[in-house]
């Protein structure tokens, strides 16, 4: 069985300092990991995804994310937020053993960026 | 952005009627999911489709149905509608489930109420 843990479900942080969502998960197999973005009354974006290539990965909009197996943890970072960063992420495991039911979601972290 | 449309955008029903939600997409994706998100539970799966006619129960399939008869399209039925079934309704499309290919991009939501 897999699981998917957001250790937060809101975070604020001001305008130009650094962000950080984190993120633990289990799986039994090799996973791949993905963080999402949503902002209100929109879609999913993805921003990055790990599949076990380099443990850093670096997404869109200035975000990365380091995989630590030891930790079993994918945190989400960006050295400095904007207005624009502030939305619902979601952490996301997928076992490359499953089958197309394999994702997991976690249950969302809301970024406030304060002025 | 990954060509996938979801109609209709918005929908109010009554208690105990038929309604079916209709996700397209341009993209010829093999994979494609019916997911609702509800506060405090981040997406939950419903239905998925691993080919044209092929299709399984996901975590939460109690009230629903599913068809898939083109490549291009997944429709969600509730045969009798609930209010617990008031949520928002994602469709999501993926190339593979394993691999360099296995993110799912997702549709811009269906909002549904159930009075």
């Amino acid at each position: 069985a897999q699981s998917v843990t957001q250790l937060d479900s809101h975070v604020s942080v001001s305008e130009g300092t650094p962000v950080l969502l984190r993120c633990n998960y289990s799986s039994s197999y090799s996973p791949s990991l993905f963080w999402y973005v949503q902002h209100p009354n929109k879609g999913l974006q993805l921003l990055l995804k790990y599949t076990s290539a380099a443990t850093l990965v670096k997404g869109i909009n200035g975000f990365e994310a380091e995989f630590k197996k030891s930790e079993t943890s994918f945190h989400l970072t960006k050295p400095s937020a904007h207005m624009s960063d502030a939305a619902e992420y979601f952490c996301v495991v997928s076992h490359s053993g499953g089958g197309a039911d394999g994702l997991t979601f976690g249950k969302g972290t809301h970024l406030i960026i304060q002025p | 952005d990954a060509g996938i449309t979801q109609s209709p955008r918005h929908k109010v029903t009554e208690t105990g009627t038929p309604v079916t939600l209709r996700c397209h997409q341009t993209e010829n994706h093999r994979y494609m999911y019916w997911y609702r998100q509800d506060p405090g539970h981040g997406l939950r799966l419903i239905h998925y489709s691993y080919g044209v006619k092929d299709t399984d129960k996901g975590e939460v399939s109690d009230g629903y149905s599913v068809s898939r008869s083109k490549t291009e399209d997944f429709l969600l039925t509730l045969e009798s509608a609930t209010s617990s079934q008031t949520s928002v309704y994602f469709c999501a499309i993926s190339e593979s489930i394993r691999g360099p290919s296995n993110e799912q991009f997702f549709g811009p939501g269906t909002r549904l109420t159930v009075l």
